[in-house]
């Protein structure tokens, strides 16, 4: 089973912030916090991932807690192509174990 | 980052037949491999973990006589679904994981129809 739970759909204003929320209450200590997202028909993109320190790229910021039970992805200036399902998963990163468990996503629709 | 292929993008079969989907990690060797099947509107479930030389270890359901997976070298996976049926039309997609940086890269998804 998925261990995150996220909404299943938000809005976002074309060019304002994106915020999307994931709760991971039990996340253990090893384990990662991964952000993906599929645009219809395709296969997940990766977007970012994180341990416990706050990361930043080119696509998106991820604000993690500091007990690491919850945490935020941050589409700066969302745009209509950022339209797609996010999925929240945490798990062991590099390991020889690491499955990725896709719960159930958020769906951001990006409105004009 | 990487670049993670699936051939064919679509298939349409019929019912009794055999399909194989191939699975290449372009830029990188991957020596583990993730299959997964999404349903409409479901989301992405894993079916197996295919691992370079060895057997591959499948998710509890999944019928591994019916799924088998071979993955024969260090890019290239692949499945192939067994007297497919109706209710395997689905969209398969596969997952390579880069073992130096340890992230995952998904191909772009094969849709099966089977009729």
């Amino acid at each position: 089973d998925a261990k995150t739970t996220q909404p299943t759909s938000m809005d976002c204003a074309e060019g304002r912030a994106a915020n999307l929320p994931c709760n991971h209450s039990t996340i253990s200590g090893n384990e990662y916090v991964y952000w993906y997202r599929q645009i219809h028909s395709q296969g997940p993109q990766y977007i970012i991932h994180g341990l416990k320190n706050n990361e930043t790229n080119e696509m998106a910021s991820l604000i993690i807690t500091e007990d690491r039970k919850s945490s935020t992805l941050i589409l700066p200036h969302a745009t209509l192509r950022d339209t797609a399902v996010y999925y929240c998963i945490v798990g062991n990163y590099g390991g020889a174990t690491n499955k990725l468990i896709f719960g159930t996503g958020t769906l951001l629709a990006v409105q004009p | 980052g990487a670049v993670v292929s699936q051939h064919p993008s679509w298939v349409i079969c019929k019912s009794g037949t055999s399909v194989k989907i191939e699975c290449r990690s372009l830029d990188f060797q991957a020596t583990t491999m993730f299959w997964y099947r999404q349903f409409p509107k479901q989301s992405l479930m894993l079916m197996a973990t295919s691992n370079e030389g060895s057997k591959a270890t499948y998710e509890q359901g999944v019928e591994k006589d019916k799924f088998l997976i071979n993955h024969a070298s260090l890019t290239l996976s692949t499945l192939t679904v067994t007297s497919a049926h109706p209710e395997d039309s689905s969209f398969y997609i596969c997952s390579a994981r880069d073992p130096q940086g340890g992230e995952q890269y998904f191909g772009p998804g094969t849709r099966l129809t089977v009729t």
